[in-house]
């Protein structure tokens, strides 16, 4: 099955700086990437994805990028707040039966 | 985005007891819905594809007769966990895709085994 690696575990960065997490897959057939932020106690919030289809896509003050022929993914999050502080998962599908296998997750904190 | 809804928020069972969690679609119909674990500190676990009108397919290791999931329509799924032990203490969680694949959680469960 698909297996996702997810780097670094935890992150701590200064207000204002950037935030940088990798992902890597082991399924060359998977083509749906989603980005999840879990705050402690809460539901996983889809924050952003992209499809095997597009090498980039941004959001406002966050992006992903997805490197199909090495097999990995990363999450930027610039201009980073207070409030980006989170457990941040990444995830991979095959699309065909909507299955995700979720990283191990990235704890970040953003020091004010 | 797409609504999912769980119920309860919260529940506290003694052991040997069985708990049902009800996972509903609230906006759009899924015929496909999935379930979670999640222990402390750690990412979630796959359990359970639930199928809307046919039988759960089961992630290795998952114990189906211990785990009862039924689809019965097209926006609600249970899970039931029989027999409940404290090591069946966690946060469960259920997901829904919309026609795009966009999967949506549901709040989760959390639940503790006395």
């Amino acid at each position: 099955g698909e297996n996702v690696e997810q780097h670094p575990s935890t992150l701590s960065v200064q207000e204002g700086d950037s935030a940088v997490i990798k992902c890597t897959y082991s399924d060359s057939a998977s083509n749906y990437f989603p980005w999840y932020k879990q705050e402690l106690g809460k539901r996983p919030q889809l924050i952003i994805d992209i499809r095997s289809n597009v090498g980039e896509k941004k959001d406002q003050r966050i992006a992903v990028t997805l490197n199909k022929t090495a097999k990995h993914f990363s999450l930027h999050i610039t201009e980073t707040q207070p409030e980006d502080s989170a457990v941040y998962f990444c995830a991979a599908s095959k699309g065909n039966d909507y299955k995700l296998s979720f990283g191990a997750g990235t704890t970040v904190t953003v020091r004010a | 985005g797409a609504v999912v809804s769980q119920h309860p928020s919260w529940v506290i069972c003694k052991s040997g007891t069985s708990v049902k969690i009800e996972c509903r679609s609230l906006d759009f119909q899924a015929t496909t819905m999935f379930w979670y674990r999640q222990f402390p500190k750690q990412s979630l676990m796959l359990m359970a594809t639930s199928n809307e009108g046919s039988k759960a397919t089961y992630e290795q290791g998952v114990e189906k007769d211990k785990f009862l999931i039924n689809h019965a329509s097209l926006t609600l799924s249970t899970l039931t966990v029989t027999s409940a032990h404290p090591e069946d203490s966690s946060f469960y969680i259920c997901s829904a895709p919309d026609r795009v694949e966009t999967q949506y959680f549901g709040p989760g469960t959390r639940l503790l085994v006395l």
